[in-house]
């Protein structure tokens, strides 16, 4: 079935930096979802996407769903340590779900 | 108390071995999910069930098997497991809207099969 491709695959960054990660699809999505994954812990939603263009923020979250329906990308500001995680992106048509192959996200003190 | 619960948590078992992952919910949803996780994979989905009547393959059900007993309840079953079902699963549920953004996750399900 179709992945979403993501990169990173993974970063490494001092704690206080800013993080960027996008996802893109060879084909276009109405919605586009960001998750947050800790380690031993399931899957968690942080932002959802609606509409091309739509830029929603979370805290010191943001996403953009782009304009060609085809990408979308997530951005942290001043990372933490609890920032650590895989982060990964999802989408949808129908009754099939896609998911990115997950960032992992490393934050040193 | 968590709203979604899989047991066991870890597994460790042999090849040919049948297994199976056991997945409950507190949150009254109707629709409950298995998936997989791989390393540099996404998710992938393997049953998924609207109601307690219905049962649906995903995209990888091949060497899988399902069973819902009840609203609350969702097991997945591998009747002869292979290692290349090593794998992390996770259930999740949503209520009537099945879009993807409803869903809630629970903790997962760590499989070795050896």
């Amino acid at each position: 079935g179709q992945q979403l491709n993501q990169s990173p695959q993974s970063m490494f960054i001092q704690e206080g930096e800013d993080v960027s990660m996008n996802c893109t699809s060879s084909s276009i999505f109405n919605t586009w979802l960001w998750y947050k994954q800790d380690p031993g812990e399931g899957p968690v939603l942080l932002i959802a996407l609606y509409k091309a263009g739509e830029l929603t923020s979370n805290g010191r979250l943001t996403a953009q769903f782009g304009i060609t329906r085809k990408d979308s990308f997530l951005n942290i500001s001043a990372s933490i340590p609890s920032d650590v995680g895989i982060y990964f992106c999802g989408s949808e048509t129908g009754n099939q779900f896609y998911f990115g192959t997950g960032t992992s996200l490393t934050v040193i003190p | 108390d968590a709203d979604v619960t899989q047991t066991p948590r870890n597994r460790i078992t042999k090849t040919g071995k049948r297994i199976m992952l056991e997945c409950s919910q507190t949150k009254g949803h109707d629709r409950m999910y298995w998936y997989r996780q791989d390393p540099g994979l996404g998710l992938r989905l393997i049953y998924y069930s609207f109601d307690v009547k219905d049962i649906n393959k995903g995209e990888i059900s091949d060497g899988y098997s399902v069973s819902r007993q009840a609203q609350a309840k969702f097991s997945l079953s591998l009747e002869s497991a292979i290692p290349n079902q090593t794998a992390l699963y996770f259930c999740a549920t949503s209520d009537l809207h099945p879009s993807l953004d409803t869903q809630y996750f629970g903790p997962g399900t760590r499989l070795t099969v050896l």
